[in-house]
């Protein structure tokens, strides 16, 4: 099953800005599929946060950003807040006939 | 709105379905998945079956046991799973289908149910 690889865990004190990079391949991201990103708090399910690389869904704070490179995306929380803290997934489409999510990242307010 | 049923403790070789109650959107017009969390691990793609129920997939690890499907006239998501393992072992997430580019997303999700496959 492919994968795309995030880092597990990123940390920083509130206010600061934290970077999660989502790594992909040629056949997904490469590839030319959208990535998507998610906020799972803990205990409760998976709540969308990035749309196609860039677009915020309504309600969702706009310290909240993503971007793409090449075979990678990231996203970035700009203004670090304690309400942040949570796991956080890409997302995409390989062309394997799969949907495929990136291995999380557990963001820590110090 | 996507609502949650099924679910429990299955004794491995047993089976399960799980079901998804729709509200709030026009259910036959969605494609909807199944994503599923092993307890302190990731998310895992399940299952996909297309807005008409005319195309389904299936992730590797449960393609032959498993099988998505859906009743529009209920506004119901359902997925049967049959000769379940421990691996199977995970919070199961039922999710509708968005896309406005070449990947769909996943929005709104279910508040998930515990599936444990133990002796």
């Amino acid at each position: 099953q492919p994968v795309l690889t995030q880092p597990p865990s990123v940390s920083g004190a509130p206010g600061q800005r934290v970077t999660i990079s989502c790594t992909g391949s040629s056949s997904n991201i490469g590839a030319g599929y959208d990535v998507h990103w998610y906020q799972q708090l803990p205990g409760t399910a998976p709540k969308l946060l990035i749309s196609v690389y860039t677009n915020r869904p309504s309600g969702v704070p706009d310290r909240f950003s993503g971007s793409k490179s090449g075979t990678s995306a990231s996203l970035t929380i700009t203004g670090l807040q304690a309400e942040d803290e949570a796991d956080y997934y890409c997302q995409s489409y390989d062309s394997s006939l799969s949907y495929v999510f990136g291995t999380g990242t557990k963001v820590t307010v110090l | 709105q996507l609502v949650q049923s099924g679910g429990g403790v299955v004794q491995p070789g047993g089976s399960l379905r799980l079901s998804c109650a729709a509200s709030g959107f026009t259910f036959s017009s969605y494609t909807m998945h199944w994503v599923r969390q092993a307890p302190g691990k990731g998310l895992e793609w399940v299952a996909v079956i297309w807005y008409n129920g005319s195309q389904k997939y299936y992730a590797d690890s449960v393609k032959g046991r498993f099988t998505i499907s859906r009743d529009n006239s209920k506004n119901t998501l359902y997925l049967q799973m049959n000769s379940l393992t421990a691996e199977d072992t995970a919070v199961y997430f039922c999710a509708r289908a968005y896309s406005s580019g070449t990947t769909p997303w996943f929005d709104p999700w279910g508040q998930g149910t515990l599936v444990t496959v133990s002796s």
